[in-house]
């Protein structure tokens, strides 16, 4: 079946822009998690979906970035006036339940010019 | 918080055995994740870790130790495209057992 997806796999923006990330996860997989990645770092966590609700936002790094999941399935990670410092690849992931294996998306690369 | 510390890097021979070790320090400790990451792609799932001991899968085998805080994943018969990096990833009890992941640990096979 098909994996995690996740668009645009790029993104190039100006700082002070606004940009959307959206995440499809596996079908009929309740949780879904928000990552950040610099290089030569591991996955830093940002916020987790148990349905449609935001179970954990605690790892948003501040009111600029804001996530939704309003079905439940796909959701969209928001991120207003955006800084050179949110250059990252941001990492989606699905998982059966909470605390099972997660399956990561492609991820999407974005740059802040 | 976690405190999580692998080897920023290893080399190896193909063929040969491989150990990385992972270490961490956290209160309420519920499970200990393994996942590979070729550069440019997404972290895929190796091995997951609850109780003490030695948990075999094919070439690859996962250990954890409660007690002293300490993982290790252990890969036998290298190939090349066993170059990557391993992320050692932390679940704690009392929340949502989202993992916290370490900085991952680059290995790089050659022949």
């Amino acid at each position: 079946g098909a994996g995690v997806s996740q668009t645009p796999s790029n993104k190039v923006t100006e700082k002070g822009k606004y940009v959307e990330l959206r995440c499809d996860p596996i079908s009929g997989h309740t949780a879904l998690y928000w990552y950040r990645q610099s290089l030569g770092q591991g996955p830093e966590f940002l916020i987790y979906f148990q349905g449609t609700g935001a179970a954990d936002d605690s790892g948003l790094p501040n009111d600029r970035f804001f996530a939704v999941r309003p079905e439940g399935s796909v959701s969209t990670l928001k991120i207003q006036r955006t800084e050179r410092g949110d250059s990252a690849v941001y990492l989606c992931a699905s998982s059966l339940q909470m605390g099972n294996e997660q399956f990561f998306g492609p991820g999407t690369r974005l740059t802040v010019l | 918080g976690q405190n999580i510390d692998q080897p920023t890097e290893m080399t190896a021979t193909e063929g040969a055995i491989v150990q990385i070790n992972c270490t961490y320090q956290t209160s309420g400790f519920n499970g200990l994740f393994w996942y590979q990451q070729h550069a440019g792609e997404a972290p895929t799932f190796l091995s997951y870790n609850v109780l003490d001991g030695l948990e075999e899968k094919g070439r690859f085998s996962s250990f954890l130790s409660r007690s002293k805080g300490y993982s290790y994943l252990l890969l036998k018969e290298l190939q090349m495209k066993d170059s990557a990096s391993y992320l050692c990833a932390v679940s704690i009890t009392g929340g949502s057992y989202i993992p916290t992941f370490g900085r991952g640990t680059s290995l790089i096979v050659h022949p």
